[in-house]
């Protein structure tokens, strides 16, 4: 596609509930990324996928969260239990990986925990 | 720990002036990017620096590096209502390309 597209845009989910979120990226690009942004602040980086591997996945909070790439395109994160806490805007980016080049974001998920 | 810190977080300026964002970082990094996103959207690539010394230019704003400084400005030159928005700065962590984001500076740019 033209640009890295996520879907749903908004989610309104309960606590205690499982939610997954998708990011299809830019065709080509070997690199994707996830970031958490809340209110006011800079996006915070949860993990970064090379091909199908996680290269990288230090900013996944706790054991409930996790993210796939099972065939080094689409990626999801799935969020387990969710608690208010996760409410904020999940961005995915994606790179062709190599350096220097820089990463091209998605429009967001709103995830909003109630 | 890298840590990524910009200012102001905050700027009011009036059309037609010249101001400066800061951003400066803990760590060696040679890669540096700038975001703009305005509310409710996506983050938008302005520039990448790749190197010390690098300098870009797009309209209105000019970005450069100083790696040794640990500094990276981004100089806005008579603002204009249409680049109020937030802006953040992020830096390449070498060893696996992830970014750490500064924190944002919030731009309004009035008449």
């Amino acid at each position: 596609g033209a640009g890295v597209s996520q879907t749903p845009s908004n989610k309104v989910t309960e606590k205690g509930k499982y939610v997954e979120l998708r990011c299809d990226p830019i065709s080509g690009h070997t690199a994707l990324y996830w970031y958490r942004q809340s209110l006011g602040q800079g996006p915070e980086f949860l993990i970064y996928f090379q091909g199908t591997g996680a290269a990288d996945d230090s900013g996944l909070p706790n054991d409930r969260f996790f993210a796939v790439r099972p065939e080094g395109s689409v990626s999801t994160l799935k969020i387990q239990r969710t608690e208010r806490g996760d409410s904020a805007v999940y961005l995915c980016a994606s790179s062709s990986g190599q350096v220097g080049t820089e990463a091209f974001f998605g429009q967001g998920t709103r995830l909003t925990v109630v | 720990e890298l840590k990524v810190e910009q200012n102001p977080l905050f700027l009011s300026m009036q059309e037609g002036k010249n101001y400066t964002i800061y951003c400066n970082y803990s760590t060696t990094s040679d890669r540096l990017y700038w975001y703009r996103q305005d509310p409710g959207k996506s983050l938008e690539s302005l520039f990448v620096l790749l190197s010390n010394g690098a300098v870009k230019q797009e309209g209105r704003l000019m970005a450069s590096l100083d790696t040794k400084a640990r500094l990276s400005t981004l100089h806005i030159t008579a603002a204009v209502h249409d680049l109020s928005a937030t802006y953040f700065c992020a830096v390449d962590m070498v060893v696996t390309d992830k970014l750490i984001f500064g924190t944002g500076t919030r731009l309004q740019v009035f008449p």
